[in-house]
């Protein structure tokens, strides 16, 4: 069964960072492009950045570009979003999701981790 | 950047009834890369069609969707309570490499 759980949300502070994990089992990691998919309380879902299953391309969307870093380590089977000066725009539940062999959709999502961004 | 919009923004309607959710792009969409997924309160996503027709795994038969170009439907033949949830539509764009969401249809019971 395929398992996505993420990890490292909380409370942070305006201009400050923080560092989300997603722990993946029941599936080849490595295979796989993974994305960080978002939703703000109350509002739809935005996409913030996909990995190539090897870790050689990556790609953002424009409103995290040059703030965000996506990563991972395919030993352990983690993908990673570093979150850099963070705003209140940033607060929102972050998901981790697995893409299809063919990058189209997403075929498995994670519960979630919760960031809040405020002083 | 193609967006996706969605109508309508709430749908309600009774068990039963039949349900039909529009996704239409600002340019065309490869049918290949047009996704839906249904979020209920407090869970995450769950993919119920890709390619814009084919249902994932384990999704019953009565979700089907169709469309091509740039008008997208996902058609629920007869809604169960189970299914009262908020749907969005979903496109890939390859270059670059990119995904873009509708706002959401809010399916709600009548």
């Amino acid at each position: 069964e395929v398992q996505l759980l993420e990890s490292g949300g909380g409370l942070a502070q305006p201009g400050g960072s923080l560092r989300l994990s997603c722990a993946a089992s029941g599936f080849t990691f490595k295979t796989y492009a993974m994305s960080w998919v978002r939703q703000a309380p109350g509002k739809g879902l935005e996409w913030v950045s996909v990995m190539s299953g090897s870790g050689g391309s990556t790609y953002y969307a424009d409103s995290v570009k040059g703030r965000f870093t996506i990563s991972r380590d395919n030993s352990r089977n983690t993908l990673e979003l570093q979150i850099n000066t963070l705003t209140a725009a940033d607060t929102a539940v972050y998901y981790c999701a697995k893409g299809s062999s063919s990058w189209y959709y997403f075929d498995c999502w994670g519960q979630g981790t919760l960031v809040t961004v405020s002083s | 950047e193609i967006v996706l919009t969605q109508s309508p923004g709430t749908l309600s309607l009774s068990p039963g009834e039949r349900a039909t959710l529009s996704c239409r792009a600002s340019q065309s969409v490869s049918s290949s890369f047009l996704a839906w997924y249904q979020q209920k309160p407090g869970q995450a996503p769950r993919l119920l069609i890709y390619g814009a027709s084919s249902r994932a795994t384990g999704i019953p038969d009565r979700f089907s969707g169709s469309g091509s170009g740039t008008d997208f439907t996902l058609t629920i033949s007869r809604l169960e309570p189970e299914d009262f949830a908020v749907y969005y539509c979903q496109q890939y764009d390859s270059s670059p490499r990119g995904y873009t969401f509708g706002q959401g249809t809010k399916l709600e019971i009548k």
